[in-house]
């Protein structure tokens, strides 16, 4: 079964560095979101992308934050400079049109020390 | 932004026990999903309802969509220990925004005790 995935599964990093979390959608999908879940609190809805460009961003997604899809597979987060808050569980997820539900990936724990 | 309230906020159970837990919105949403995280997981989608008083079933699973559009409830009948999860409650994006835009209510923490 078709499924998206995320790696690493779990990235450590020290505050003021810049990371990336990778994602690899479903193949046939063309839209892309990413996911915030601070821990023990409620998943939380980051950016939404299609046709190469971001269509939504919620408030969190600020400067900090950038989304990219390098190459025909791959889709990822970067956070340029990392703050103790930024650490969650981050999720990517993906859809085959706007209309159809979103399959999430198992997430990246973030933890910024 | 629009606010989901869902409760309870858990619930400690006996195996073979019903559930029940129940969402609700001051907005009308057009659409509301249930999901399911287990530990190390993102949500998986369990039930999706798009129309006013909408009931549909997944297995031991059963879902409405209130008539007013304000709220939704997940029932789960005959809990086995593998119920054991967080359960969200959301919204999708409505009035020509991406379905995957998701907005979640605060979840419910099942326990289920064998």
């Amino acid at each position: 079964e078709p499924e998206v995935t995320q790696t690493p599964s779990h990235q450590v990093t020290q505050m003021g560095q810049e990371v990336i979390l990778r994602c690899v959608p479903i193949s046939n999908h063309l839209y892309f979101y990413w996911y915030r879940q601070i821990l023990g609190q409620k998943v939380e809805f980051l950016v939404s992308f299609y046709n190469n460009e971001i269509s939504e961003k919620s408030e969190i997604f600020d400067d900090q934050f950038s989304v990219e899809r390098p190459d025909g597979s791959n889709f990822t987060l970067k956070i340029r400079s990392t703050k103790l808050e930024d650490s969650a569980m981050y999720f990517c997820a993906s859809s085959e049109a706007w209309y159809t539900e979103a399959f999430f990936g198992q997430g990246t724990r973030l933890t910024v020390v | 932004g629009q606010q989901l309230n869902q409760s309870p906020q858990s619930m400690f159970i006996q195996e073979g026990e019903d559930v029940s837990m129940n969402c609700t919105s001051s907005s009308i949403f057009n659409t509301w999903l249930w999901y399911k995280q287990e530990p190390g997981e993102g949500p998986v989608l369990l039930i999706a309802l798009y129309k006013a008083g909408e009931l549909t079933s997944n297995g031991r699973l059963t879902a409405q969509f209130g008539i007013t559009r304000k709220d939704s409830f997940l029932n789960i009948s005959a809990s086995i220990p593998s119920d054991v999860g967080i359960y969200f409650c959301a919204r999708s994006g409505d009035g020509g925004t991406s379905y995957g835009k998701l907005t979640f209510g605060q979840g419910t923490i099942l326990t289920v005790h064998p």
